[in-house]
C-alpha cells in the first residue's frame, strides 16, 4: 500500500519568512496530492491540492509542487503570517488516501 | 460548516463503560473513515466504508466497533477501553475513497 512519509515534524519561521514542507510517497500510481491545515481544537481542512498531470499550483501565498519521477511533493508558503500556524498534513492516493504524519508550523511574529 | 457532523463532542467515560460516537455527513459521500488522532500518532486510520461496506480495519483493537447502517452515517461502538484510547477520534466523509476528504470537528475522548 501507499507509504507518505512528510518532513520537518516541526517548523518555526520569523513572520515574512517563507515556509516549505515535504512529503515523499511509495506508490507510482498515486495521481491525487492534497494538503490539510489543522488549527489548534479544530478539523483538518484542504488548503490545496494537485492531480499527477500538473507540476506545480498556486492559490495566492500558497504553492504546491509535484515530482512525478523522484515521487515527492512540497507545500510553499510565502510571506507567512501568524495565523499561518497550524499541523499540516499532505496526502497521496491512488485508490486510498494516505496521510503524512503532519508538521507543526510555528509563525513568530 | 463542512456537512460532517459529531456527537458528542466531548465524552468522559470510565474503563467499564459502553458508549457511542456517531458522525452524519450530509454531502452525499459514499465513503466514512475514522481517524484516531493523538499526540503520539497524528491521524491514525481506524476504518474505512465505501458503499456501507467495511473495506479497511488497521488492526484496531475489538474494543472499537463500527458500524454503518447507511451511507450518511457512521458509528464507532466503545467498551472496556483503556486510558490509553484517550484521543481525538475525527470523522471523515468523501466521494469515492481517492477523492477529498471532509472531516467532521471530531470527539474529544477521555479515559479514566
Amino acid at each position: 500500500g501507499e507509504n507518505v512519509e512528510q518532513h520537518p515534524s516541526t517548523l518555526s519561521v520569523q513572520e515574512g519568512d517563507s515556509a516549505v514542507i515535504k512529503c515523499t510517497y511509495s506508490d507510482s500510481a498515486s495521481n491525487y496530492f492534497p494538503w490539510y491545515k489543522q488549527e489548534l481544537g479544530k478539523r483538518p481542512q484542504l488548503i490545496i491540492d494537485i492531480r499527477s498531470n500538473v507540476g506545480e499550483k498556486k492559490d495566492q501565498r500558497i504553492a504546491v509542487t509535484l515530482n512525478k519521477t523522484a515521487k515527492h511533493f512540497s507545500l510553499h508558503i510565502t510571506e507567512t503570517q501568524p495565523e499561518d500556524s497550524a499541523v499540516y498534513f499532505c496526502a497521496a492516493s491512488k485508490r486510498d488516501m494516505r496521510f503524512g504524519a503532519g508538521t507543526r508550523l510555528t509563525v513568530k511574529p | 460548516e463542512t456537512g460532517v457532523t459529531q456527537t458528542p463532542r466531548h465524552l468522559v467515560m470510565g474503563m467499564t463503560n459502553k458508549k457511542s460516537l456517531k458522525c452524519e455527513q450530509h454531502l452525499g459521500h459514499n465513503a466514512m473513515y475514522w481517524y484516531k488522532q493523538s499526540a503520539k500518532k497524528p491521524l491514525e486510520l481506524m476504518f474505512v466504508y465505501s458503499l456501507e461496506e467495511r473495506v479497511e480495519n488497521n488492526s484496531v483493537p475489538s474494543r472499537f466497533s463500527p458500524e454503518c447502517p447507511n451511507s450518511s452515517h457512521l458509528f464507532l461502538h466503545l467498551h472496556t477501553l483503556q486510558p490509553e484510547d484517550s484521543a481525538l477520534y475525527l470523522c471523515a466523509s468523501s466521494q469515492d475513497k481517492a477523492n477529498e476528504q471532509f472531516f467532521g470537528p471530531g470527539t474529544r475522548l477521555t479515559v479514566l
